[in-house]
């Protein structure tokens, strides 16, 4: 059982590149969330998912894409990448309400965009 | 209005000193109000949670919610260097809202 594994760990992007943060985990959870982090200010919502096939919007969800085939999968996808978007960024999972209310989070994925 | 406030701090605190954390919202539909800890370069933690209105306690750490006027506390007692760390408060309706942590320093 790992629980909530995010990949990679560390990354550096160029101004405009893309790429996806990959989150999976093996509780059979059917809440997931992303979130990103910046110094001093707390935990961002990105966006979260209810199950598989749905998806909502959070706080910040501007210039991030995500998606949930899965109720294992909940992979991130930045779109020409900013150097606003530098943070590191964590995945978390849950069950619904009543099945637990802990979160579980990734160690996450510290993103450099220079 | 930001969903969840919390102060930021930075608190520091001699051992053995009682602390007492706190967060406000505004959003009624809120149901489970948590507390989680994170240490450096670390994912966060569930320290407790409490769901609706009411007390809940766990050896030093007591954690109350106070729904009529939207507000929770997290109390520690006798603090310990090891409860050194930042404390963010979290409240759930469907989605998980964090507030901004508050970083702790418990000193020998």
């Amino acid at each position: 059982n790992a629980g909530v594994t995010q990949t990679p760990k560390f990354r550096i992007l160029k101004i405009g590149q893309s790429m996806t943060l990959q989150c999976a985990q093996d509780m059979n959870h059917n809440y997931m969330y992303w979130y990103r982090q910046d110094p001093g200010m707390g935990l961002k919502l990105i966006y979260y998912s209810v199950g598989a096939g749905i998806t909502d919007k959070g706080e910040v969800p501007n210039g991030y894409n995500v998606s949930r085939s899965t109720t294992e999968d909940f992979p991130l996808r930045l779109e020409l990448a900013a150097p606003s978007q530098t943070s590191v960024y964590f995945c978390a999972s849950s069950y619904a309400q009543g099945g637990g209310i802990e979160a579980f989070f990734g160690q996450g994925t510290r993103l450099t965009v220079v | 209005q930001k969903e969840v406030e919390q102060d930021p701090g930075p608190l520091s605190v001699p051992e053995g000193a009682i602390v007492s954390l706190n967060c406000t919202y505004s959003n009624s539909a809120f149901q489970y109000f948590m507390w989680y800890r994170q240490y450096s370069r670390k994912g966060p933690e569930l320290l407790m949670y409490t769901y609706s209105s009411g007390n809940k306690e766990d050896g030093r750490f007591t954690a109350q919610v106070d729904k009529s006027s939207k507000y929770i506390s997290l109390f520690i007692r006798d603090s310990q260097p090891s409860d050194s760390a930042t404390y963010l408060c979290a409240m759930r309706a469907e989605k998980l809202v964090f507030g901004k942590g508050t970083k702790l320093t418990v000193n020998p």
